[in-house]
């Protein structure tokens, strides 16, 4: 099936610093890419959409200057988070929607995630 | 009014017992219904998959739509310890509308 993924999936960097996590879909193309953040006991709140070959597009609230979305490949897309502050500590997770395929019907598949910690 | 409700309570069950999830939804564009598990730290996994009204079965997984009420449900027959974990439904308009819609997610522990 088709298979996302992502690292890394821990990370600890200081405070003021960038961090860069990567998304890869192995096995198929995907022409969409999604980013969420998850608190503790929290649904996913997505924060942006990332088509290849074209800007993300953020979601209401969401800083783009502070979480920098790359898409430039139909395999990869990556999120830097930069100048990292504390409350930037969460579970951030990227989704991949390939191309309509028996491969990939449902479309929407996870990475396993990536606990960003901001000292 | 969310897009989608979920009541995020955890639930507690017997080894055994059939475990009950649902959501309820607004937009009545939504057309793809999914439920995903989710580990404590991992990535949601789908586990369940919906188009339009209707039930579907899988193993001891049952997901329900009813889309005149809105409302959507899975079960979990005979339930065991490793099925403890969150349950988020999600839903979305369909292939043209990228964006899902995710409830809040009920945590659920199977107790031995």
């Amino acid at each position: 099936g088709a298979v996302v993924s992502q690292h890394p999936s821990r990370v600890i960097c200081k405070s003021g610093t960038s961090v860069k996590i990567e998304c890869r879909s192995l096995d198929f193309q995907a022409t969409t890419m999604f980013w969420y953040r998850q608190f503790p006991k929290q649904s996913l709140m997505l924060m942006a959409t990332s088509n290849e070959g074209s800007k993300a597009t953020y979601e209401q609230g969401v800083e783009k200057d502070k979480f920098l979305i790359n898409h430039a490949s139909l395999t990869l897309s990556t999120l830097t988070v930069t100048s990292a502050h504390p409350e930037d500590s969460s579970f951030y997770i990227c989704s991949a929607r390939a191309q309509l395929s028996a491969r990939a019907p449902y479309g929407y598949t996870f990475g396993s995630g990536t606990r960003l910690t901001v000292v | 009014q969310k897009e989608v409700e979920q009541d995020p309570g955890p639930l507690s069950v017997p080894e055994g017992a059939i475990v009950s999830l649902n959501c309820t939804y607004s937009n009545s564009a939504f057309q793809y219904f999914m439920w995903y598990r989710q580990y404590s730290r991992k990535g949601p996994e789908l586990l369940m998959y919906t188009y339009s009204s209707g039930n579907k079965e899988d193993g001891r997984f049952t997901a329900q739509v009813d889309k005149s009420s809105k409302y959507i449900s899975l079960f979990i027959r005979d339930s065991q310890p490793s099925d403890s974990a969150t349950y988020l439904c999600a839903m979305s308009a369909g292939y043209g509308n990228n964006r899902l819609a995710f409830g809040k997610g009920n945590q659920v522990v199977v107790i031995p």
